[in-house]
């Protein structure tokens, strides 16, 4: 069974401009995560689907974060315009509805985003 | 914030066992502990977890005390493939929030 994955594996940008984050689940899991680490800090969580419906979003920084699930299967994160602090490595991790161990999460190998 | 305290870094020799404490004082009755840990330049990847008994699998075993204000992971016999950051994380099943929270973790190291 293929996990999730997460592309790019890792995009240079220049602040100001726009990148999209795609993962994808593994195939029939509703819960689907964002997480990123900044440089030097602890793995944050961003925001929470249960397919395509956002069920918590506390963790965005800020508007310029925009994630979509779009029938309930892949997700996008966009950030746009990037800024210097958004440098940092971002997760995606899926699991199934249901209490343990249903609910384990599975990571990606996650993006490292780098903003110059 | 996390809601656990383990120390930054621990050392053990290849083929030995390995005892990860964990702190969580303040759990609540319907936090389950979890144990993730995170290899290098990998996303983090579930070990263990547990509510109230010791639990066992094919990673490690999950020694949790009779308070449950502590508990221990135990790698059996180390390898060098278990060099990695270990994270205890205490998981709310009460409320809806589903994310988990990470603390700083305890990095281990495994010398041959």
């Amino acid at each position: 069974e293929a996990g999730v994955t997460q592309f790019p594996s890792h995009s240079v940008i220049e602040k100001g401009q726009t990148v999209t984050l795609r993962c994808d689940p593994i195939s029939g899991h509703d819960n689907l995560y964002w997480y990123r680490r900044v440089m030097g800090k602890e793995i944050k969580f961003l925001l929470h689907f249960v397919k395509e419906s956002k069920q918590d979003e506390s963790g965005m920084p800020n508007n310029r974060f925009l994630a979509e699930r779009t029938g309930g299967t892949y997700s996008t994160l966009k950030v746009q315009p990037a800024e210097l602090e958004d440098s940092g490595v971002y997760f995606c991790a899926s699991s199934q509805v249901g209490g343990p161990p249903t609910d384990t999460q599975y990571f990606g190998p996650g993006t490292r985003l780098t903003v110059l | 914030d996390a809601k656990t305290t383990q120390p930054n870094s621990m050392e053990s020799n290849e083929e030995e066992p390995v005892h990860l404490p964990c702190n969580h004082s303040t759990i609540s009755g319907t936090d389950y502990i979890h144990w993730y840990r995170q290899l290098p330049s990998q996303g983090p990847e579930y070990v263990i977890h547990g509510l109230t008994s010791n639990v066992n699998n094919r990673m490690a075993s999950l020694a949790i005390a009779e308070d449950r204000k502590s508990s221990t992971l135990i790698l059996h016999r180390a390898t060098l493939r278990d060099a990695a950051v270990y994270y205890c994380i205490l998981r709310d099943y009460g409320g809806s929030q589903g994310n988990l929270i990470f603390g700083k973790g305890t990095k281990l190291s495994v010398k041959p």
